[in-house]
């Protein structure tokens, strides 16, 4: 299946840990990548590869992958990472997760 | 600085057409991979396809929802890509971005994105 499935949100407190996991069958031979979108703007690549972060892109954001999952994680999140974020499997398709709704408060 | 501006957005008539561009500058256009990516009213991004640089081919590949209405061409000569649309349906109605993976292996570059609105 091409699918990408990630919770639909997740709310968490200034300053806890934010996980957001991303199952489906291409991550088990692809590379995933994270976006950031918030409200009016376009998306932002935070991760790419699975682990790696773009320049400009802060120490807080990390990816790991696990066979078929990946998860993106936010330590000591702010308020200012409150968004939607997706998930994408980099092949031919390109598809990408149904999003996540990230609440900071 | 690296950008891209897409435009030709606007309103059309179910089973109308319209094309978009997508203008790219401060990038080797000839060797970007440019993408075409969707997002509805309210929901999330959908890929809808890509162009290879004429060097790795140059060829199309469309995202099943728009095979066979949607043609995905470009003119290096302008460092411009486009996106025919056509046999328009309401459920095409969305911001349409142009995008590339550019410096690394993901999208990176972005649009500000054009609207497309399809109703009668």
């Amino acid at each position: 299946s091409d699918e990408l499935t990630q919770p639909p949100s997740l709310s968490v407190s200034p300053g806890q840990t934010a996980s957001i996991a991303c199952s489906g069958d291409k991550l088990g031979d692809k590379f995933a990548c994270w976006y950031q979108q918030k409200p009016g703007q376009s998306p932002v690549l935070v991760i790419y590869g699975d682990t790696r972060r773009p320049p400009g892109i802060p120490e807080r954001f990390s990816g790991s992958k696990s066979g078929k999952i990946a998860i993106l994680t936010i330590n000591g999140t702010q308020t200012t990472d409150e968004a939607d974020y997706y998930c994408q499997a980099w092949d031919s398709s390109n598809v990408f997760g149904g999003g996540t709704k990230l609440t900071v408060l | 600085e690296v950008q891209l501006v897409e435009s030709g957005g606007g309103l059309v008539k179910p089973g109308g057409s319209l094309r978009l561009s997508c203008e790219a500058s401060g990038l080797i256009f000839t060797k970007a991979w440019m993408n075409w990516v969707r997002q509805a009213p309210g929901k999330g991004l959908e890929w809808i396809g890509r162009i290879k640089s004429k060097s790795d081919g140059g060829t199309a590949d469309l995202a099943t929802p728009v095979k066979g209405r949607f043609t995905i061409s470009r003119d290096d000569s302008k460092a411009t890509m486009y996106l025919q649309m056509n046999s328009l349906k309401t459920e095409d109605t969305a911001v349409y971005y142009c995008t590339t993976p550019y410096f690394w292996s993901g999208l990176d570059i972005w649009g500000q994105g054009t609207v497309v609105t399809v109703s009668s």
